[in-house]
């Protein structure tokens, strides 16, 4: 079975500073891969998706993500955030035919500005 | 806004009793997914189906059902209710069922079980 791991629970950072979320995934076939964001109070919201070609995936509002298939991982980074940035990550894995998607545990993202 | 509908927003029920929460996809799509996101659990899959049929099936209790109608509606009906099923419950919508599909969240039904 796939599971998804996000070693960040909460990750506290002032406005301007870079950020690296990590997420390792263990499925042994081809995967697609997610990050969703969730702000305060709302539903979830597609960042980035990865399926196939250029390993490193641009996503909306600055956000891309690197998929390192040696190592499993499909970290999510950002240059600069922003106060608005803050929200809760959530890496997600799918396989299948019929696209089990696996989520993350999710990373609760603080940015002090 | 994701184009996925879902009635109630929030549903405050007492132990033992039943509720259908509700789910409306984005214009033509045709699978449909549940999913419980509790603070203690995270967000698990409960269950797809597509174009009426169940396609897959994750942490789903046995007190729960999901059916999904001829107009691609879907309904999630949970019963014998706990104080542990107290959560947020999400559809989410996706054009086809294939590889790659992006799946599209709707709002969430807010349970509270007192």
């Amino acid at each position: 079975a796939q599971s998804v791991s996000q070693h960040n629970h909460h990750v506290i950072l002032s406005e301007a500073a870079s950020l690296e979320l990590g997420c390792n995934y263990s499925y042994g076939g081809t995967v697609n891969l997610f990050w969703y964001v969730q702000y305060p109070g709302q539903h979830l919201q597609l960042l980035l998706k990865y399926f196939s070609g250029d390993p490193l995936v641009k996503g909306i509002k600055g956000f891309e993500a690197e998929f390192i298939k040696s190592k499993f991982s499909f970290n999510l980074r950002k240059p600069s955030v922003q106060w608005s940035d803050t929200a809760e990550y959530f890496c997600a894995v799918g396989s299948g035919g019929y696209q089990k998607v696996t989520f993350g545990t999710g990373t609760k993202l603080q940015v002090i500005p | 806004d994701s184009g996925v509908t879902q009635t109630p927003k929030h549903l405050i029920t007492a132990t033992g009793q039943r509720v259908t929460l509700r789910c409306s996809p984005r214009s033509g799509d045709l699978s449909v997914y549940w999913y419980q996101q509790s603070l203690d659990q995270g967000l698990q899959f409960l269950i797809q189906y597509y174009n009426g049929e169940e396609r897959a099936k994750g942490n789903i209790l046995e007190r729960f059902s999901a059916q999904q109608f001829p107009d691609l509606h879907s309904e999630l009906n949970l019963s014998s209710l706990e104080l542990g099923d107290s959560a947020l419950y999400f559809c989410a919508s996706s054009a086809r069922q294939g590889k790659g599909e992006t799946q599209y969240f709707g709002p969430g039904t807010r349970l509270l079980v007192l």
